[in-house]
């Protein structure tokens, strides 16, 4: 079952434009990861934000993480075109003996028109 | 250069014949993941696999199934596709402790069933 929820479902920006997408999740986790996928292409990792960090940033993007709402968002400041693409978080919870177990949000996508 | 390929790209096949994609990755990883994702919807996890450990997770259909004979690969059969399956299906890898790290993703193999 999916354990994040997206919000928006879509968003449509002028370059330069600041981008925002909230991803809400239901039960506690150990970390939670945004992913960024282009169409019709596998996932590329963006940033993981551990249970005790509330923020992150790398490069032009922002992530924060409220455990308390069960909350996180992913600002992308000054877009461009080549940002349009599928964003998805994901709940992250250690599975059994090893590796980690995402359970992904059902995204939003974000078009950049130049 | 690429960590984690899958080939083909793009499959198709007839509803009933059996069918194997192909995930090899230069990572040296522990854990691989197959994940299967329909359109416009989260990416699904169907199963994975710590070195020769395999996990199924528990609503992964008996009709698909998984083979790992080394580190670098692993192998995805569908015994009987039915029109349900066609989907996108991406493998994945990660370091294999319960930390929690980033999944690489390949770009996917396109399944078309008809």
């Amino acid at each position: 079952s999916q354990q994040g929820e997206e919000d928006p479902q879509a968003l449509s920006i002028q370059e330069g434009e600041n981008a925002t997408m909230n991803c809400s999740y239901k039960t506690s986790i150990n970390n939670l990861q945004w992913y960024r996928q282009n169409s019709g292409r596998g996932l590329v990792h963006l940033i993981l934000i551990r249970s005790n960090e509330r923020e992150k940033h790398s490069g032009r993007l922002r992530v924060t993480l409220d455990t308390s709402k069960k909350s996180s968002s992913l600002l992308i400041t000054a877009s461009r075109a080549a940002d349009t693409a599928s964003y998805f978080c994901a709940t992250d919870q250690p599975y059994k003996a090893a590796g980690n177990k995402l359970t992904f949000g059902g995204g939003t996508r974000v078009l950049v028109k130049p | 250069d690429a960590m984690v390929i899958q080939n083909p790209r793009y499959q198709v096949t007839q509803f009933g014949k059996p069918v194997t994609l192909s995930c090899s990755q230069t990572l040296n990883h522990n854990v691989m993941y197959w994940y299967q994702q329909k359109s416009s919807q989260a990416p699904k996890l169907l199963f994975h696999y710590y070195d020769k450990d395999f996990n199924n997770e528990a609503d992964t259909p008996d009709n698909f199934q998984s083979r790992r004979p080394n580190t670098s690969f692993c192998f995805l059969d569908i015994r009987s596709p039915g029109l349900g399956d066609a989907a996108m299906y991406l493998c994945a890898t990660s370091r294999g402790d319960d930390r929690g790290y980033e999944q690489y993703f390949g770009p996917g193999t396109r399944l078309t069933v008809t």
